[in-house]
């Protein structure tokens, strides 16, 4: 099971700027472990969008930005587009006994 | 072109087994940290295993004990063996290679994942 919260949805308008929280604990994100974002298109496999907390692999727009603070971190999408609606996901390392790499519960990004 | 293939899902009955292939191209799967993710259906994304580079390997509470990871060399292919399969280890199981460093590891590069459901 998940160790890392998310809300379950978020919305907006095109043109505007959303963002999504990764809320984890002690033991992952609050260790000062690196958080990665991921977005899955329905019905295809997740494509890396920010590692280590704030980076962007080539060819993600600028639109997508990451950051981190304690125990949390974010996902922001600004100049929200129609292509954006998708499933976002963070991830990060775990230094608790059940597992090494822990994802967030995941984030449905609908634009209206 | 980097990418991988994964194969060998399919229809499996409570208990039985299935070993999940992942082959990789572009690059060495042996050079690389790799990853087993899962997804249920209608849920989210599951660590489920990784084997480094050096070979050590690692899984998640969930399947420890049943599952097995590892590679061919030669082949230049991630393996997943699933035994004593159960209905909660229906999904798409996905391959992912791993790049980062020390305990801050991401998964860069995705296959399209391969499908196992387990049921009578």
């Amino acid at each position: 099971q998940s160790v890392l919260t998310q809300p379950p949805s978020v919305s907006g308008a095109p043109g505007q700027r959303v963002t999504i929280s990764c809320t984890g604990s002690s033991s992952n994100i609050g260790a000062g472990y690196d958080v990665h974002w991921y977005q899955q298109l329905p019905g295809t496999a997740p494509k890396l969008l920010i590692y280590g907390n704030s980076n962007r692999p080539s060819g993600v727009p600028d639109r997508f930005s990451g950051s981190k603070s304690g125990t949390s971190a974010s996902l922001a999408i600004s100049g929200l587009q129609a292509e954006d609606e998708a499933d976002y996901y963070c991830q990060s390392y775990d230094s608790s006994l059940s597992g090494l790499y822990v994802f967030g519960t995941g984030t449905k990004v609908t634009v209206l | 072109e980097v990418q991988l293939v994964e194969t060998g899902g399919g229809l499996i009955q409570p208990g039985g087994s299935l070993r999940l292939s992942c082959a990789a191209s572009g690059f060495t799967v042996s050079s690389n940290y790799m990853s087993w993710v899962r997804q249920a259906p209608g849920k989210g994304l599951e660590w489920v295993s990784v084997i480094y580079s050096g070979g050590s390997t690692y899984y998640a509470d969930s399947v420890k004990g049943r599952f097995t990871i590892s590679r061919d060399n030669s082949k230049n292919t991630l393996y997943l063996q699933m035994n004593s399969l159960r209905a909660e280890d229906t999904a798409v199981y996905y391959c992912a290679r791993e790049l980062g460093f020390g305990r801050n590891y991401y998964m860069d590069v995705w296959g399209k994942g391969t499908t196992v459901t387990v049921s009578s």
